[in-house]
């Protein structure tokens, strides 16, 4: 089994509307990271957690909300999505112990269409 | 601000021909650099990373970067390609980076994307 993974993989949603992307992990890391993916744009941060109590903003984080409901589970929100949220986004985990050094372990991904 | 350049954004390469895939990256502090790949629909994965010593360093699947301070680069080579490398490469650097007041982590480039013809 995968040990980042997303759902759902494809979602087509129309403006306005609310939507959650969920990711879990068995990795037991304390690290979870949202980014979403546009083309020539390479991969942009939206928030992150560095523990269940910890929720911090990232570079993009307008338009998107978080909720970090266990160590495993890390999910994200589009209060009322807008066509230029369409992206790919993914989720992400790493160890606490490395600090910077970490290497990050991505998920599929999902793939959101705004209408 | 710690920023990162990709320097191609696309690569054509014939299948056996050596690749060099250019990165520069911009920091005032001590910083952790990292190639990742990403497969066609598939998430990213860990290619190789520079933390401190040797300044070469080697990854999976016959890839190397070379970490060059004077230059601030961090270019990706490998002697001779596959078809099955054809994928998108991202530089990253990762180091105490602030997003209005919090903590971040990585800085991710905008990605080049190699092909691999036969």
């Amino acid at each position: 089994d995968a040990d980042v993974t997303q759902t759902p993989r494809n979602r087509i949603t129309k403006t306005g509307k609310r939507i959650m992307l969920e990711c879990s992990q068995t990795k037991g890391h304390d690290r979870m990271y949202w980014y979403r993916q546009d083309p020539g744009l390479g991969l942009r941060l939206i928030y992150y957690s560095f523990d269940v109590k910890d929720i911090n903003k990232g570079e993009i984080s307008d338009g998107y909300s978080v909720s970090r409901q266990a160590q495993a589970k890390f999910s994200l929100s589009l209060e009322s999505a807008i066509p230029n949220q369409t992206a790919l986004y993914f989720c992400a985990t790493s160890d606490l112990q490395q600090g910077p050094r970490e290497t990050q372990y991505f998920g599929p991904g999902t793939r959101l269409l705004v209408l | 601000a710690q920023s990162v350049t990709q320097l191609d954004s696309q690569v054509p390469v014939f299948e056996e021909a050596p690749v060099e895939l250019r990165c520069n990256y911009s920091s005032s502090v001590s910083v952790y650099l990292f190639w990742y790949v990403q497969y066609p629909n598939q998430g990213l994965q860990l290619l190789l990373k520079y933390l401190s010593g040797s300044t070469l360093v080697k990854g999976i699947n016959g890839f190397e970067a070379e970490f060059n301070k004077s230059q601030t680069s961090f270019h990706l080579r490998k002697p001779s390609v596959h078809i099955s490398d054809t994928a998108e490469y991202f530089c990253a650097v990762s180091g105490f980076i602030s997003y209005g007041g919090s903590q971040g982590n990585l800085i991710f480039g905008k990605g080049t994307k190699l092909s691999v013809k036969p």
